[in-house]
């Protein structure tokens, strides 16, 4: 079964802590992207990369960064953690459509509840 | 631009009733559209996709929505509710011309009523 793998389900961390969250994925796909989701905000678009190396600016990138050295993985990382930074974080991962249109969309991760203390 | 607007965000039903969720959607391109559904503590699933050809496209657990052109509209329905569906549902839309970035509705709780 394919699988988007978040490395944590809950984490507590101090506020100025730097951060990582982890999230690798088998199905060799070329996207993958962070989300953040908030009550009554939805999922809203941290990071996301097309390809290894590469990153995008997603709709809320501040006091975030993210790294993708392998195509299989994609880190989240919180330079200096924030109170305001708790929150659900979701990872995910597509494949380019090109013409297998019904293979096409996001496989995500359980998700990382993050909580800043 | 693409956007997805939700209607309701939280609709109650009785277990055996009706389940209608409403999506509209705007896209200046044809777009794919797709409803996810979220458990507690869980991450997103889909629960089905419109990509090209049939409108009425059926799910897992007996949800299906219907890609309404005219209306901008993918409302996702199932006939008999069941205590199992209460859950987070989103809708979700991208353009076909570049199906990449997918924007997410803000959601709409789905409780079921014993």
């Amino acid at each position: 079964d394919v699988k988007v793998t978040q490395s944590s389900r809950y984490l507590v961390k101090r506020t100025g802590e730097k951060v990582f969250l982890e999230c690798v994925q088998d199905m060799d796909h070329e996207n993958m992207f962070w989300y953040r989701q908030d009550p009554g905000l939805g999922l809203r678009l941290i990071y996301f990369s097309y390809d290894v190396k590469m990153k995008e600016k997603g709709d809320i990138p501040e006091g975030y960064s993210v790294s993708r050295e392998k195509k299989e993985r994609f880190s989240l990382i919180l330079e200096s953690a924030s109170t305001n930074q708790t929150s659900m974080y979701l990872c995910a991962s597509s494949p380019i459509p090109g013409r297998r249109l019904f293979n096409y969309g996001y496989t995500f991760g359980s998700g990382t509840r993050l909580t800043v203390v | 631009a693409q956007s997805v607007t939700q209607l309701g965000s939280h609709v109650s039903v009785s277990e055996g009733a009706l389940v209608l969720l409403r999506c509209n959607y705007s896209s200046s391109v044809p777009p794919y559209l797709f409803w996810y559904v979220q458990y507690p503590n869980q991450g997103l699933q889909l629960l089905l996709k419109y990509t090209t050809g049939a409108t009425l496209v059926k799910g897992i657990n007996g949800f299906e929505a219907e890609f309404k052109k005219s209306e901008t509209s993918f409302h996702l329905t199932k006939p008999s509710a069941h205590m199992s569906d209460a859950a987070e549902y989103f809708c979700a839309v991208t353009p076909y011309s570049s199906a990449s970035k997918i924007i997410f509705g803000s959601g709409t709780r789905l409780s079921i009523r014993p």
